[in-house]
């Protein structure tokens, strides 16, 4: 059973920062691109960021430059490291898999973990 | 920049079928577009209904079902129940790495 659990999420001042994480579990993980999806409260999903199961990095223009996705296929972990947090980056945080193996593979995101929320505010 | 568009709110009633459609401010929804759609209730994570266009999730009742129609993807309910009153999004691929959604459709089950 695919199992995706974020933590790390909590309340931070502007301009400072946070690190999430999403372990994975029920799946090969290392051969999935994976996403972080975000959604403000009472909006709509945003998609925030991918890592690629050959290593690449993507990143919405709304965090570009103070986010980086990274992953540790020996830990089965995802993570977000979010610098510079802006009142505009509170929401909640879901991890999400990708629904097809492979390097530059797409199809959309099949599993969701239940999200982390994340406060920025002073 | 490409915006992604969805009806902001659609009724129907019970036993009866709806199509939420999703498609580019410029530009037609294609394949290579990976359209995909997800439903949520409030307080919930998001549920995979449909990705890749077509492909029925895990444990998603054939009542769902997804398509290209003319230049927009479709999200198709067949014999709507009470429990399909959500908001439904749809995600779409831009290339590049970048996937985009849209705004959401509100689903009211008269």
């Amino acid at each position: 059973e695919v199992q995706l659990v974020e933590s790390g999420g909590g309340l931070e001042q502007p301009g400072g920062s946070l690190r999430l994480s999403c372990a994975a579990s029920g799946f090969t993980f290392s051969t999935y691109a994976m996403n972080w999806v975000r959604q403000a409260p009472g909006k709509g999903l945003e998609w925030v960021s991918a890592s690629g199961s050959g290593g690449s990095s993507y990143y919405a223009d709304s965090v570009k430059g103070r986010f980086t996705i990274s992953r540790d296929n020996s830990k089965n972990t995802l993570y977000l490291q979010m610098n510079s947090l802006r009142a505009e980056d509170t929401a909640v945080y879901y991890c999400a898999k990708e629904s097809i193996p492979g390097v530059g593979k797409r199809g959309g995101f099949d599993f969701w973990g239940q999200g982390t929320l994340v406060t920025v505010s002073s | 920049q490409t915006v992604v568009t969805q009806e902001p709110s659609f009724s129907v009633f019970p036993g009866g079928t709806v199509t939420l459609t999703c498609g580019l401010s410029s530009g037609s929804v294609s394949t290579s577009s990976y359209p995909s759609w997800y439903q949520q209730t409030p307080g919930q994570a998001p549920r995979t209904l449909i990705y890749s266009t077509d492909t029925r999730s895990s444990g998603v009742p054939d009542r769902f079902s997804g398509s290209i129609l003319g230049n927009k993807a479709a999200l198709t309910i067949t014999g709507a129940q009470a429990a399909d009153e959500s908001d439904y999004y749809c995600v779409l691929y831009m290339g590049g790495g970048i996937w985009v959604f849209g705004g959401g459709t509100k689903l009211t089950v008269l």
